[in-house]
């Protein structure tokens, strides 16, 4: 089946640093969405990319979505004390299943 | 909009006991998904529904695991004989057909203990 994976697993970073957060699949994703969990909570929407190449921005963070819609990436300039949390991507495949399959995501740890 | 709203928030139950827990969606949200994440983990997909339709079950879920919706509102996840591995967040998670294959807006969860 589908597999979505995420790397690094941990990234600590000083805050003002830039983070950057890998995804890749197994198979050709129709879309890909990412989505922020922070400590204790539930995991909330950050974007969808659907095209091939697709590059979004908010704010400092910027999402791209990969050529042959098997990657994607989350970069966050110059990061702050509110980025902390876990970065996750949750691709859906073209093969007409919903379910998203999420990564296993990227724990962020920003220290003053 | 009062978001997914899920009961209980937390569960302690025994072995072997069956449990029940209810997700209410975003009313006019027509597809409903359940997901199970454990510490460190992303959410694993359990199974979805649009309206009242079970449409998606991962080869994951054991047959001890049941859901309904059974008028396209509000859904139950019962879980038969809970063995200690299925301790975990259960988590549900609503979205709109109008958007195509839109974003997921989660409920905070239930937390399931097996002792």
């Amino acid at each position: 089946g589908q597999q979505v994976m995420q790397i690094p697993q941990y990234q600590h970073v000083q805050e003002g640093e830039d983070f950057t957060t890998y995804c890749n699949s197994s198979t050709t994703l129709s879309n890909i969405q990412w989505y922020k969990q922070r400590p204790g909570g539930h995991p909330v929407f950050l974007i969808q990319l659907v095209k091939s190449g697709e590059v979004k921005k908010q704010k400092r963070l910027t999402f791209q979505f990969g050529e042959a819609k098997k990657n994607s990436s989350l970069h966050i300039t110059a990061t702050q004390t509110t980025d902390v949390g876990t970065y996750f991507c949750a691709g859906r495949g073209g093969g007409g299943a919903d379910g998203l399959t999420f990564g296993k995501g990227t724990h962020l740890i920003i220290q003053p | 909009d009062t978001g997914v709203s899920q009961n209980p928030r937390h569960k302690i139950t025994k072995r072997g006991q069956n449990v029940t827990f209810r997700c209410d969606p975003i009313s006019e949200h027509n597809r409903l998904y359940w997901y199970r994440q454990t510490l460190g983990q992303g959410p694993e997909f359990l199974t979805y529904f649009q309206n009242e339709a079970q449409l998606e079950k991962s080869r994951l879920l054991s047959d001890r695991f049941s859901a309904e919706r059974p008028k396209g509102s509000f859904s139950t996840l019962e879980i038969q004989r809970t063995e200690q591995g299925d301790s975990a967040m259960y988590l549900c998670a609503s979205s709109a057909t109008g958007t195509g294959r839109g974003p997921l807006h989660f409920g905070n969860g239930t937390r399931l203990t097996v002792t």
